[in-house]
């Protein structure tokens, strides 16, 4: 079965150090991998994704994420976090030969100034 | 300008009462769908459509009825059957071709309300 995990329901920063959220998944076949941002009472925003090719990923306002075979991983960083970037994140991986896409169940990134 | 639009913001049910979310996209995508989010469950699949009149189920479809009629619009019905609509429903659209490699697009979201 395919499933996306995020181990932490909440992520606490201080304003200026680096964040990490982190992903893991386990699916068939190569994985497309997502993050999204979702902030209260709005929709999701696409922030970057992983297809193929060099594992670093950069993104939208700052946001990189390293996709880690070996590891089934993918997580979500920014070297100095604002304020701003407190919000819900989500992972999601989506299937090589099928429009469907499975959802992680979220992190709460907290950054306090 | 282009993009994913849901109405209404906010929707109140009474009990045993059928109500219809809308959701409608201008982005030329092939593929639209439903999520359901819950707190601290993340986003669950209702249904999904990769193409107009066809459209499948997901995770959690008893309860939801949906449609798709044309391109651009895809939406769905919360019967009475669904015992616990109360939640924040979730559109959705995607270019659709070649697989589960291009992002998806969301809606601002739908609070469903039962009262």
């Amino acid at each position: 079965a395919q499933s996306v995990a995020q181990p932490e329901d909440q992520v606490n920063v201080a304003e200026g150090n680096p964040l990490t959220v982190k992903c893991t998944y386990s699916v068939s076949g190569n994985p497309y991998l997502f993050w999204y941002v979702q902030y209260p009472n709005r929709g999701l925003q696409f922030l970057l994704k992983y297809i193929t090719g060099d594992n670093l990923v950069k993104g939208s306002y700052g946001f990189e994420a390293e996709f880690n075979k070996s590891q089934t991983s993918f997580h979500l960083k920014k070297p100095s976090a604002l304020v701003s970037d407190s919000a819900l994140y989500f992972c999601a991986v989506g299937l090589y030969n099928f429009n469907k896409f499975y959802f992680g169940s979220g992190t709460k990134l907290n950054v306090k100034p | 300008d282009g993009g994913i639009t849901q109405s209404p913001k906010y929707l109140f049910r009474k009990e045993g009462q059928n109500v219809t979310l809308s959701c409608e996209q201008n982005l030329n995508h092939d593929a639209m769908y439903w999520y359901r989010q819950d707190p601290g469950q993340g986003l669950r699949l209702i249904y999904y459509s990769q193409i107009v009149n066809d459209f499948q189920k997901g995770d959690i479809a008893e309860g939801y009825s949906v449609s798709r009629e044309k391109k651009e619009s895809f939406p769905l019905t919360v019967t009475s059957a669904q015992k616990n609509p109360t939640a924040f429903y979730l559109c959705a659209s995607s270019v659709g071709q070649g697989g589960g490699n291009t992002e998806a697009f969301f809606g601002q979201g739908t609070r469903l309300t039962v009262v």
